[in-house]
Parts: structure tokens; C-alpha cells; sequence
């Protein structure tokens, strides 16, 4: 089966590292994704990651694959307020371009 | 701005009532999803259309339809609507190689 799990919240400072973690269950997904909802607007793809790496690196965002343990984690490097936000991840498998999305997580960033 | 428009931006409407939400994809997509985001469910995905015929279906209840026509605009119908339909309804659209969702800015329903 396929089910996507985050944690509901994080707060952090302005200038500390976020991690938003993640797990799944489909070990057959192809691509893993890390989206963004600011209020009042819909998701926009932040990154992604192909399951056949271990880590992808986009400026201040890193993301770290396990697949061994189906964990998937986003690191915002020096958290800014404008990084507060809905934080989904998603996984692509089986085919016919399905995904599946986690609950969110909510971060908080405190100046 | 992603490309994919969705309309009516806010909907209230009453218990017992039917509505009809419509997305247009970005243009040349030919898969359009359907997402409901409600406060305490997070997004579920209820439906995707791949060039007009249904692909998958998620958490659909059986009161929603959906289709998508020839221009490749969808149509979500919702009837005998209930409180707990009162959401953010979500459309998004991928190209053929489609490891991307473009998602649209939502239409906010209330059902009072």
C-alpha cells in the first residue's frame, strides 16, 4: 500500500536549519518530491529527487533519501520567514504519473 | 503563476445544493488532477483525467464526478453537498513526461 507520513508542525529561528521529515511505504516509487504551500495558494514543486540517489543539493535545500528505511527528509539551510510555509512530500509509482501526497508539514519560522 | 486557472475562485453554497468547479491545465498537458484539502485531512487525491479518460481514482466520494472534455478542461461536480465538503479544491496538470504537478490557486468551497 501507499501512505505518505509527515509530522503536522515545526517551528524554528530565522537563520537555524530546518529538517522536515518524511516516510513512505511504496518501496517501488520512482521519484520523491518536496512541495510548497504558501497561504492562500496551491502546491509549488520545490524540488525532487530520482530514487536512485541518496541526496540532491538546490542552494539552501537539501534532500537526503534512505530508501532502506523509506525516509525521506528536506533541509532548508538559514530559515528565512518567507520559507514559512505547508511543506508536502510526495511519491510518483505506479505508473500512469499517480502521486501521492503526505499530510504537510507546517513551518513556523520565528524572526 | 503556474498556467493552470481554476474557477470560481470562492463558492458558498448551501446544504443539499450542486456545484460545478472547473480547471483548465497549462497548455499541452494532457493530465488533470483533482485534489480536496480540508483542515483536518490534509490533500487527498480524488481524481485524474489523461487526455480525456479517467487514469486513477483516489478518495472520490460517490456524490463527485468528474470529466474531462476535448479542449482538455475538467469538470468537478459536487452534489447533495454536505458541511464536511466545505474545502479547498485543488486542480493540477503534468506534461507527457510529467514528473511535475502544476497546481492551480484552488477554489475555496463553503457549504453552509
Amino acid at each position: 500500500g501507499e501512505d505518505v507520513e509527515q509530522s503536522l508542525f515545526l517551528s524554528v529561528r530565522e537563520g537555524d536549519s530546518s529538517v522536515i521529515n518524511c516516510t513512505y511505504t511504496d518501496s517501488s516509487s520512482t521519484y520523491l518530491y518536496w512541495y510548497k504551500q504558501e497561504p492562500g495558494a496551491g502546491l509549488q514543486l520545490l524540488t525532487y529527487i530520482f530514487s536512485n540517489m541518496d541526496m540532491k543539493q538546490d542552494q539552501r535545500l537539501t534532500v537526503l533519501l534512505n530508501k532502506k528505511d523509506k525516509h525521506l527528509s528536506l533541509r532548508i539551510a538559514d530559515t528565512q520567514t518567507g520559507d514559512s510555509a505547508i511543506y508536502f512530500c510526495a511519491e510518483e509509482s505506479g505508473g500512469y504519473q499517480k502521486v501521492t501526497f503526505g499530510t504537510g508539514t507546517k513551518l513556523q519560522v520565528i524572526p | 503563476d503556474s498556467g493552470v486557472t481554476q474557477t470560481p475562485k470562492h463558492l458558498i453554497t448551501a446544504t443539499g445544493q450542486r456545484v460545478t468547479l472547473r480547471c483548465s491545465p497549462r497548455s499541452g498537458d494532457l493530465s488533470v488532477y483533482w485534489y480536496q484539502q480540508s483542515l483536518d485531512q490534509g490533500l487527498q487525491f480524488l481524481i485524474q483525467y489523461y487526455n480525456g479518460e479517467e487514469r486513477a481514482k483516489g478518495n472520490i466520494l460517490e456524490r463527485f464526478s468528474a470529466q474531462q472534455f476535448p479542449d482538455l478542461h475538467s469538470e468537478l461536480n459536487l452534489s447533495s453537498l454536505e458541511l464536511g465538503d466545505s474545502a479547498l479544491y485543488f486542480c493540477a496538470s503534468t506534461g507527457t513526461s510529467g514528473t511535475e504537478q502544476f497546481f492551480g490557486p484552488g477554489t475555496r468551497l463553503t457549504v453552509l
